[in-house]
């Protein structure tokens, strides 16, 4: 059974600090990890990707991945109130096949003004 | 917008009725999907379709019922169901090929609500 574990949540941080949303998994054929993020009655929209152990940077969003630990990261920095949302952990494939992905429950973030 | 349209955006429902909701995507993949996304739950893989042919079927009741006419559309048949089905329906678009990087691209959804 393929889990993906996050923290529900919510996660405040005051404006202008560091989100740093954690994620674990349990299948060790998994390859690649994404971040969704999801705002209040909208659809996920993909923010990040990461495929290979360490880090990969986009803007203020950092991905960090250590497969031998089962464990994927989406650090924010200068947490805007914008970024308020849910965000979401996915993981596709493994041993279910690439397109069978499973998300997580998904990490509320609050960003205080 | 993603590219990915989805109709109704909102439906209410008795659990006699039958209903359809219907996804559209204009990017040219190959593969579609539709998940189910409830209050305090996981997003839930419902069907994938690979080229118009369904490749999953994720242990879903048969009052949900999934067509695909081709590549760039995708329905769900729905017909006597019961209030717990209430949820958020989405629809998803990829570009599959083999390297486990293809990127799933979602509707705006369907709010259902059975009563």
């Amino acid at each position: 059974q393929k889990e993906v574990e996050q923290n529900s949540g919510p996660l405040s941080v005051p404006e202008g600090a560091i989100a740093s949303l954690n994620c674990t998994y349990s299948d060790r054929v998994s390859q690649s990890f994404f971040w969704y993020r999801q705002y209040s009655g909208k659809s996920p929209e993909l923010i990040m990707s990461i495929y290979s152990n360490g880090d990969k940077e986009d803007g203020r969003f950092t991905a960090q991945l250590n497969k031998a630990s089962q464990y994927v990261s989406l650090l924010i920095r200068d947490s805007q109130p914008s970024d308020s949302a849910t965000y979401l952990c996915a993981v596709p494939g493994g041993s279910g096949g690439y397109q069978k992905v499973t998300f997580g429950t998904g990490t509320k973030l609050q960003v205080i003004p | 917008e993603t590219g990915v349209t989805q109709t109704p955006r909102h439906l209410v429902m008795g659990m006699t009725n039958k209903k359809s909701l219907k996804c559209e995507q204009h990017l040219g993949h190959n593969a579609m999907y539709w998940y189910k996304q409830s209050a305090k739950k996981p997003l839930e893989l419902m069907f994938v379709y690979n080229f118009k042919e369904q490749t999953e079927n994720n242990s879903v009741p048969s009052r949900f019922s999934p067509e695909c006419p081709n590549s760039s559309h995708l329905f769900l048949h729905l017909h006597t169901l019961q209030p717990e089905d209430s949820a958020l329906y989405l629809c998803a678009s990829s570009q599959e090929g083999t390297s486990g990087e293809e990127t799933q691209y979602f509707g705006p959804g369907t709010r259902l609500l059975v009563l």
